[in-house]
Formats: structure tokens, C-alpha cells, sequence
């Protein structure tokens, strides 16, 4: 099976900031990768699909890049509304592993 | 407007059973996998269990093979999941998400969730 690692595991950042979160496949996965925001006490939602393409609605800061077992989530200037965990997850055969999730702060 | 509405869930002794459902709305139910997603109280998202958008095929995770069946009624937009022999590591919030065409599809979108709690 296929598992998926991000690190950081937490971070702090000023408002503007750039943050940058990586996740590792621990096997090829070509671009079968997703990232997904969860704000403190809401609902999952996708941001990036085929590892670096923006799902409608959400802000062209975020950004994705990387192919094979090395991803990247970048956000380009940190706003408050970011503070969330971010999950990357591997899609392109079960089992669809999650990575461990990143959480984001602002300092 | 895509929508889906999780429910089923409750309280329920060690060893036992439930029946989680999901009520969609606004696409085309069955040109569309369908997965459920938990996350255990503080700890992060593990993806349960996946079928097409036909029904014909299914995908778990060994944590939950042979416990946990999914299934789905297109006749009512309807995705269900059939827990049994429940452990106290189940406890979690199990959402359901719409995925796309294959199932191998990233998530677009999500219920707001069921809380099952395996406790004696």
C-alpha cells in the first residue's frame, strides 16, 4: 500500500507570508494527488486536484506542483481565513490514503 | 447545487451494528463514485470505502474490509454503508463525498457528516 507523508506537521506564519507544506507518496503516483482544507469545525473541502489544478471557487493563491512521489501546496500570501489543516490524498488506486495533515497558524 | 445529507449515525455498544445513509441531490447520482470518509475525534481523515458509480465495484481499506459493506440505490440517490462488528477505534464522524466519473477521483464534495460512538 501506498502511504502518504506531509510536513510539516504544523505551522506558524505571519499574514502575507508564502507557506509551503509538502506530501510524499511513498510510491509513484503520477499527478493522482488532491489537497483538501478543513477550517476548525467545518466540512473537508477539495482545493487542488491532479496535483496542481485549482478546483473552481477557490482563491488563486493557492497553488500545487509536483508529479511522482514529491508534491507541494504553496500559499502565496497567508490570509486569516487559511487557518485550517490541510490533507493531501493519493488517488490513483486503493487504498486512497490521506496524509497526516498539516495544521496551519497564523503568528 | 450539489448536496448531501448524512445520516444514521448515533451511539452503539461494541460488536454492533448501523446503517449510515446518504441522502444526494442535484447531479446525476449514478455517473458518479461515491466514498465515505471518517475522522476519529481530533485525529485526522481516513478514507473508509469507495464504489462506482454503476454500484459494480467497491474498494476498502483493510481496516474495515469484511466489517464494512457500501452500497448504493439510484433509484432513490441514496449512498448507504452497512457497519458491523464495531470497535471502539470506529468512533468517528463518517462524511460522505462525491467523487467523479472513476473511482479513482478526488472528492469535490462533502456532507456535513454523522457522529457513530462505539462505547459500552
Amino acid at each position: 500500500d501506498i502511504q502518504m507523508t506531509q510536513s510539516p506537521s504544523s505551522l506558524s506564519a505571519s499574514v502575507g507570508d508564502r507557506v509551503t507544506i509538502t506530501c510524499r507518496a511513498s510510491q509513484g503516483i503520477s499527478n493522482y494527488l488532491a489537497w483538501y482544507q478543513q477550517k476548525p469545525g467545518k466540512v473537508p473541502k477539495l482545493l487542488i486536484y491532479a496535483a496542481s489544478t485549482l478546483q473552481s471557487g477557490v482563491p488563486s493563491r493557492f497553488s500545487g506542483s509536483g508529479s511522482g512521489t514529491d508534491f507541494t501546496l504553496t500559499i502565496s500570501s497567508l490570509q486569516p481565513e487559511d487557518v485550517a489543516t490541510y490533507y493531501c490524498q493519493g488517488y490513483n488506486s486503493d487504498p486512497f490514503t490521506f496524509g497526516p495533515g498539516t495544521k496551519v497558524e497564523i503568528k | 447545487e450539489v448536496q448531501l445529507l448524512e445520516s444514521g449515525g448515533g451511539l452503539v455498544q461494541p460488536g454492533g451494528s448501523l446503517r449510515l445513509s446518504c441522502a444526494a441531490s442535484g447531479f446525476t447520482f449514478s455517473s458518479y463514485a461515491m466514498s465515505w470518509v471518517r475522522q476519529a475525534p481530533g485525529k485526522g481523515l481516513e478514507w473508509v470505502s469507495t464504489i462506482s458509480g454503476s454500484g459494480g465495484n467497491t474498494y476498502y481499506p483493510d481496516s474495515v474490509k469484511g466489517r464494512f459493506t457500501i452500497s448504493r440505490d439510484s433509484s432513490k440517490n441514496t449512498l448507504f454503508l452497512q457497519v458491523n462488528s464495531l470497535r471502539a477505534e470506529d468512533t468517528a464522524v463518517y462524511y460522505c463525498a462525491k467523487g467523479g466519473p472513476y473511482h479513482t477521483s478526488p472528492l469535490d464534495c462533502w456532507g456535513q457528516g454523522t457522529l457513530v460512538t462505539v462505547s459500552s
